[in-house]
């Protein structure tokens, strides 16, 4: 099984100042064939279902403001939140689909203001 | 606008049974996988269970594997999880979610916004 680790557990940021949440994967998520990291970041705020941010590590879902951005590649990926709004607090997760069926997530990150 | 609309969830004692449904709209129902994820109180998320578009092919995750069956209906737009042996860890809020390829296992598009299932004494 393809266990995700999210760091930190929790961050507090100022508003418009950057927010970097990290995720690491046990085994490389790195589809050779196609190129694809299959990996993907959810936000989740209170009371609320999650809701899709990035798909393919990098790919903003429609909707998703520019603010949002995902990288990495393999094993390491970072999400970042350029510009933080009250609205941005929320718990985030990664979820991998490499190897499906056996899907998995990070334990999740809890971003709050300053 | 994709829809997804749980029901079922109650509170029962370890042992006993439930099922839930999920009524699905919006999209081409029959075309996508779907998912069961949970998410424990104050805790993260789990993926349970996953369906093919035709429901041929299911998987579980291991802890409730044996326990719990997926299913389709897709001629009413309908998911289901069949839940027996209860047991107390497996109290959580349940979530269907809908797969965001013709496959069954990528990530996940779109959810609902769960039922809530208590399993106590």
């Amino acid at each position: 099984d393809i266990v995700m680790t999210q760091s930190p557990d929790s961050l507090a940021v100022s508003l418009g100042e950057r927010a970097t949440i990290n995720c690491k994967s046990s085994q490389s998520v790195l589809y050779s064939s196609n190129k694809k990291n299959y990996l993907a970041w959810y936000q989740q705020k209170p009371g609320q279902p999650p809701k899709l941010l990035i798909y393919w590590a990098s790919t903003r879902e429609s909707g998703v403001p520019d603010r949002f951005s995902g990288s990495g590649s393999g094993t390491d990926f970072t999400l970042t939140i350029s510009s933080l709004q009250a609205e941005d607090v929320a718990v985030y997760y990664c979820q991998q689909f490499y190897g499906t069926p056996q899907l998995s997530f990070g334990g999740g990150t809890k971003v709050e203001i300053k | 606008q994709v829809q997804l609309v749980e029901s079922g969830g109650d509170v029962v004692q370890p042992g006993r049974s439930l099922r839930l449904s999920c009524a699905a709209s919006g999209f081409a129902f029959s075309s996508y996988g779907m998912h069961w994820v949970r998410q424990a109180p104050g805790k993260g998320l789990e993926s349970v269970a996953i369906i093919s578009k035709d429901g041929s092919n299911k998987y579980y995750t291991d802890s409730v594997k044996g326990r719990f069956t997926i299913s389709r209906d897709n001629s009413k737009n309908t998911l289901y999880l069949q839940m027996n042996s209860l047991r107390l860890e497996d109290t959580a809020l349940y979530y269907c979610a809908k797969d965001a390829y013709y496959s069954s296992g990528t990530y996940f598009d779109y959810w609902g916004q769960g039922t809530l299932v208590t399993v106590s004494p």
